[in-house]
């Protein structure tokens, strides 16, 4: 099966600045790597994804990046705004061996520091 | 559109009572599933399906059963219940896997086994 590590578990920034969240994976036949947002009691939230035959995508302040030989995807938040503090999960889907679903990270806790 | 629902939204059981989590989507989606999602882990996979009628195991399905028989639900039962299954659980559904794999969630169920 699938295993995806995620780093950090907590990023704290100042609004305005950067933040990039990085995540492994071990299957090399994984071929979708989506990006949630998930805040506090609320459900996760699909923000960007990628697929396998794509090396970078963004979408207005977040971007994320995939290197299949590597093996890791990380995503990208510029200009960070208050709205953007919470939990991110990173995913990879797999498919094979009459197994299907997305294999999580543990997840980032983003705090945007004012 | 709803989108993809959940019943009930919490619930308290004492170990060994039994139940059945709903999850519906009225968005004409083949594939279901169910994740649960615990503090630090993230989200895992339980079961899932590819179609009415059909069903499998992810990656942490002992103690679990699952049931497709109209293509808009999918339910999700525990027969004994044991404090270990606390849990928030999330339902979601995608379209397809090739064309659009995108999943949604539902809103979770917060359960707490006693």
């Amino acid at each position: 099966g699938e295993n995806v590590e995620q780093h950090p578990s907590t990023l704290s920034v100042q609004e305005g600045d950067s933040a990039v969240i990085k995540c492994t994976y071990s299957d090399s036949a994984s071929n979708y790597f989506p990006w949630y947002k998930q805040e506090l009691g609320k459900r996760p939230q699909l923000i960007i994804d990628i697929r396998s035959n794509v090396g970078e995508k963004k979408d207005q302040r977040i971007a994320v990046t995939l290197n299949k030989t590597a093996k890791h995807f990380s995503l990208h938040i510029t200009e960070t705004q208050p709205e953007d503090s919470a939990v991110y999960f990173c995913a990879a889907r797999y498919s094979g061996g009459g197994a299907d679903g997305l294999t999580f990270g543990k997840g980032t806790h983003l705090i945007i520091q004012p | 559109n709803a989108g993809v629902t959940q019943t009930p939204k919490f619930r308290v059981l004492k170990t060994g009572q039994s139940m059945t989590l709903l999850c519906a989507q009225d968005m004409n989606h083949e594939y279901m599933y169910w994740y649960r999602q615990d503090p630090g882990m993230g989200l895992r996979l339980i079961h899932y399906s590819v179609g009415e009628g059909t069903t499998a195991k992810g990656e942490v399905p002992d103690g679990y059963n699952v049931s497709r028989l109209k293509k808009q639900n999918f339910l999700l039962g525990l027969e004994s219940a044991a404090p270990s299954q606390t849990s928030v659980y999330f339902c979601a559904s995608s379209y397809s896997i090739g064309g659009a794999p995108e999943q949604f969630f539902g809103p979770g169920t917060r359960l707490t086994v006693l």
